[in-house]
C-alpha cells in the first residue's frame, strides 16, 4: 500500500462548481499534513496546511479524520485560475521518516467556461 | 517564498557523463532535499541533508551523490548519467513538521 494514496483524476468541473479531493496516509505516526498545488512545469507550492480541527481559507477547506488517516480538500465557486495538480503531503516523525515528506501522485483539476 | 534557488535550470547532456546540480537556499534552514519528479510516479525523494555534511538516502538513491559544506548549498551528483535519469528535478528547503519550499526545477535531459 502506498504511503499517501489520492485519486488521480481527472477532474473536469465549469466554473462555479464544488469539487472535493480525498486522499489517505498509511503511517499512523504522521503528524504535519499538507495540500500543494502544482501548476504544469512549474514546482509544488504550499496551499494550506491541514489541522485536526479543520480550516478554511477563502473558498479551500481542509479536513482532518485522524481515526481513519483521511484528508479531504474542499474547493468552492471553482475559478479557470484553480486549474492544477494538487497534492496531498503528509509529514512523518520518528525514526528515519523524521523531517521528510511524502507526496501523493496528485489529483488533476481542470475547470471550464 | 523561501527564497530558494537551483542551477542550471536546463540540462541536456550526453549518457556516461558527470552532472552536477545546485541548490542554494537563503533561509538557513538546516533540512534540504533533493527531489525527481516523472510521468507517473510523482514527487519522490533522492537523498535529504538535515545538517551540514549530515546527508541520508532517499526512495530512489541509486546513481546518485549528494554535498553540504554549507548551510545554504545542497549539490546533487550524477556520477555517469544513464538514460534513466532523465527527469525533472526539484530541491526543497524547510524545518521538520513544517512545509518545505521548492526551488524552481531542473529540466535535466541524457541522451
Amino acid at each position: 500500500r502506498k504511503e499517501v494514496e489520492q485519486d488521480p483524476g481527472p477532474f473536469n468541473v465549469p466554473e462555479g462548481a464544488t469539487v472535493a479531493f480525498n486522499c489517505t496516509y498509511s503511517n499512523s505516526a504522521s503528524q504535519s499534513f499538507f495540500w500543494y498545488r502544482q501548476d504544469c512545469r512549474k514546482e509544488p507550492k504550499l496551499l494550506m496546511s491541514v489541522y485536526s480541527s479543520g480550516n478554511e481559507d477563502g473558498r479551500f477547506t481542509a479536513q482532518l479524520n485522524r481515526a481513519s488517516q483521511y484528508i479531504s480538500l474542499l474547493i468552492r465557486d471553482s475559478k479557470l485560475s484553480d486549474s492544477a495538480t494538487y497534492l496531498c503531503v503528509v509529514n512523518s516523525v520518528g525514526g528515519t521518516s523524521y523531517g521528510k515528506l511524502t507526496f501523493g501522485q496528485g489529483t488533476i483539476l481542470t475547470v471550464h467556461p | 517564498d523561501a527564497g530558494i534557488t537551483q542551477s542550471p535550470r536546463h540540462k541536456v547532456t550526453e549518457t556516461g557523463t558527470p552532472v552536477t546540480l545546485r541548490c542554494h537556499q537563503t533561509e538557513n534552514h538546516r533540512y534540504m532535499y533533493w527531489y525527481r519528479q516523472d510521468p507517473g510516479h510523482g514527487l519522490r525523494l533522492i537523498h535529504y541533508s538535515y545538517g551540514v555534511k549530515d546527508t541520508d538516502k532517499g526512495e530512489v538513491s541509486d546513481g546518485y551523490s549528494v554535498s553540504r559544506s554549507k548551510t545554504e548549498d545542497f549539490l546533487l551528483t550524477l556520477e555517469s548519467a544513464t538514460s534513466s535519469q532523465t527527469s525533472v528535478y526539484f530541491c526543497a528547503s524547510g524545518r521538520p513538521e513544517q512545509p518545505q519550499h521548492f526551488g524552481d526545477g531542473t529540466r535535466l535531459s541524457i541522451l
